[in-house]
């Protein structure tokens, strides 16, 4: 069966300490990664995405995240975070190969609170 | 180009009433996908559209559940004889239509509470 695990329900981290995320999925074939946060009542927005290629991918507000085939996963990093990268973060995996790229399954995300 | 559009933001009813939710994709996206979002969990996969044609329909959206995209532009969500498991976070969300490999653009979500 396909799923997406993000083992981490919630994280504190101080302000200015770095930050990972952890991803695992499982699925037949190689899918599209996706990586979204939300704010509190609000939608989702895209932090970064994997479809090929290199498996280090940079996306906005200076996260980044790595593509591991072996160990299935796609962990999300920040060198420093800010008092306003508090907020869920959702990994999300998109069927491979096909167009519909808004078809996606989500984890259940990571609660992520900074300290002062 | 002013994102995805949903209305109402909230919504409140009682347990057997009738709900429709309205979203406005980003103008020229061809694909109009739904979603339903329970607290503390992510976000799960209810149907999308392509144009007007209704595509696929998760084994979630019961026969309560009714998508339409009359004229390939909008869409409205109606739930029928709302219960109170149908309190959750509805999102909209829109991409490109086939060919274009880019990700889903996801507006702000109806809030429905069902008491």
């Amino acid at each position: 069966a396909q799923s997406v695990t993000q083992p981490d329900i919630h994280i504190t981290v101080s302000e200015g300490a770095s930050l990972e995320l952890r991803c695992n999925y499982s699925y037949g074939a190689t899918p599209y990664l996706f990586w979204y946060v939300q704010s509190p009542g609000q939608g989702l927005q895209l932090l970064l995405k994997y479809f090929s290629g290199d498996t280090l991918v940079q996306g906005i507000k200076g996260f980044e995240a790595e593509f591991k085939r072996s160990q299935s996963s796609f962990n999300l990093r920040k060198p420093s975070v800010h008092w306003s990268d508090a907020a869920e973060y959702f990994c999300a995996v998109g069927p491979p190969a096909t167009d519909s790229w808004g078809k996606l399954q989500f984890g259940a995300g990571t609660q992520v609170v900074v300290t002062p | 180009d002013t994102g995805v559009s949903q209305d109402p933001r909230h919504k409140i009813t009682k347990r057997g009433q009738n709900v429709t939710f309205r979203c406005d994709p980003i103008s020229e996206h061809n694909r109009l996908y739904w979603y339903r979002q329970t607290l503390g969990q992510g976000p799960e996969f209810l149907t999308y559209f392509q144009n007007e044609a209704q595509l696929e329909k998760s084994r979630l959206l019961s026969d309560r559940f009714s998508a339409e995209r009359p004229k390939g532009s909008f869409s409205t969500l109606e739930i029928q004889r709302t219960e109170q498991g149908d309190s959750a976070m509805y999102l909209c969300a829109s991409s490109p239509g086939a060919g274009v490999r880019t990700e889903a653009f996801f507006g702000q979500g109806t809030r429905l509470t069902v008491v």
